[in-house]
């Protein structure tokens, strides 16, 4: 059964420091989407991209922040310059046409010092 | 705006016994999309079941089920012969009909299957 999948699964870095995660989404998907979860709270909308441009975003997703399908399968979040409180639980999804359905991978966790 | 509301932070069960959790949602819309994820200890988001607003009829997806009271904005989860691979946090989520693609989560409950 096909998979949405991130790399890597952990990532440590440091206060200042830029990072990107990456996702492959289900192959036949159009939509992409990046969620977070900090630690005991709610997962929460980042951003949706369709079409190789960003069609919706929350207020979380600020300059700091980009999003990017460099090519035909992979699609990455990039964080500028990280801050403590962006230590969270990165999930990206996909969902199709047609379908609502959004699958998501098994998450990036992400911690910075 | 939209809003998810899970009332229930944590609940407990017994193996093979039956367990419903609770959500209610609002909205002024009338197109809508409703689901419940799992969210196991290892952290990946599952999909458990899937309500389309139109529908009346309830969803069913083998031991999973969903009872679905659109006048009273209501989305409970009823899980039967609860298993220990059942224990994990459970989200409900909205998704508003149209062009937006944003799911909106509940805070989640936490449910343990005792053996």
């Amino acid at each position: 059964e096909p998979e949405v999948t991130q790399t890597p699964s952990h990532q440590v870095t440091q206060m200042g420091q830029e990072v990107i995660l990456r996702c492959v989404p289900i192959s036949n998907h159009l939509y992409f989407y990046w969620y977070r979860q900090i630690l005991g709270q709610k997962v929460e909308f980042l951003v949706s991209f369709y079409n190789n441009e960003i069609s919706e975003k929350s207020e979380i997703f600020d300059d700091q922040f980009s999003v990017e399908r460099p090519d035909g399968s992979n699609f990455t979040l990039k964080i500028r310059s990280t801050k403590l409180e962006d230590s969270a639980m990165y999930f990206c999804a996909s969902s199709g046409r047609i379908d609502r359905l959004q699958y998501f991978g098994p998450g990036t966790r992400l911690l910075v010092l | 705006a939209q809003t998810v509301t899970q009332s229930q932070p944590e609940m407990s069960v017994q193996e093979a016994e039956t367990v419903t959790l609770s959500c209610t949602y609002d909205t002024s819309e009338s197109n809508y999309y409703l689901f419940w994820y799992k969210q196991p200890p290892s952290r990946q988001m599952i999909l458990v079941i899937r309500q389309e607003a139109y529908k009346q009829q309830n969803a069913t997806e083998n031991r999973f089920s969903v009872n679905f009271q659109k006048a009273a904005k209501s989305f409970s989860l009823k899980i039967s012969d609860s298993q220990l691979g059942d224990t994990a946090m459970y989200f409900c989520a909205f998704l508003r009909g149209g062009a937006t693609n944003k799911l909106i989560f509940g805070t989640g409950t936490l449910l343990a299957v005792q053996p």
